[in-house]
């Protein structure tokens, strides 16, 4: 069974930093990998998906690599704005048990100071 | 706008209640999820369909059942047999497994 591992599972930067998000899963057999990012009491917003085949996937500031056979994939945020305080949650994509299901972490509540 | 809804955005049930959360979504993706999420947990899976009238249950389909009778629409009871159902429930969809997740901005159920 898949399992996703977040870390830091918090962390507070002063605006203008650049930083770096963990995800790490148990399965590496994935189809892909989605990133999102939910403010506090709302849905989840895609932010990058990066197939398997692939090495990074680029999307203004914010920029998702995937090393697949190691299980880890990282988020790195550019230049950081007090707009990107909110919870960063991943989830690889495994087809089996649960279909084409999304299996989550618990996330990175980042927050960023002005 | 193309996107998920979902209805209502707060909903009250008292002890002993069903309740039934309305997803829709007109993206014409295939498959539709259910997840429920917990203060410090991560996303759990509570039912997904592929297709229409195809559903599977998930992690924790305990006291809960769905319906997918249109393809556009998935919705989700709470039963009376759930007996924690106080939670931030999430629906999403998508169409194929090459493509990205969509979620709904959330409903936010409350015993009372």
């Amino acid at each position: 069974k898949q399992e996703v591992t977040q870390i830091p599972a918090a962390l507070s930067v002063p605006e203008g930093e650049n930083l770096v998000l963990n995800c790490s899963f148990t399965d590496s057999a994935i189809y892909n990998l989605q990133w999102f990012r939910q403010d506090p009491g709302k849905g989840l917003t895609s932010l990058l998906l990066i197939q398997s085949s692939q090495r990074e996937q680029t999307s203004g500031r914010l920029n998702a690599s995937l090393d697949k056979s190691s299980g880890r994939s990282t988020l790195y945020i550019a230049a950081s704005q007090p707009g990107d305080s909110a919870t960063y949650l991943c989830a690889p994509l495994n087809l089996g048990r649960a279909g084409t299901a999304l299996i989550f972490g618990k996330g990175t509540t980042l927050s960023v100071s002005s | 706008d193309g996107g998920i809804t979902q209805s209502p955005k707060y909903l009250f049930r008292k002890e002993g209640q069903n309740v039934t959360l309305s997803c829709e979504q007109n993206l014409n993706h295939d498959a539709m999820y259910w997840y429920r999420q917990d203060p410090g947990q991560g996303l759990r899976l509570i039912y997904y369909s592929q297709i229409v009238n195809d559903f599977q249950k998930g992690d924790i389909a305990e006291g809960y059942s769905v319906s997918r009778e249109k393809k556009e629409s998935f919705p989700l009871t709470v039963t009376s047999a759930q007996k924690n159902p106080t939670a931030f429930y999430l629906c999403a969809s998508r169409n194929g497994v090459n493509t990205e997740a969509f979620f709904g901005q959330g409903t936010r159920l409350t015993v009372v």
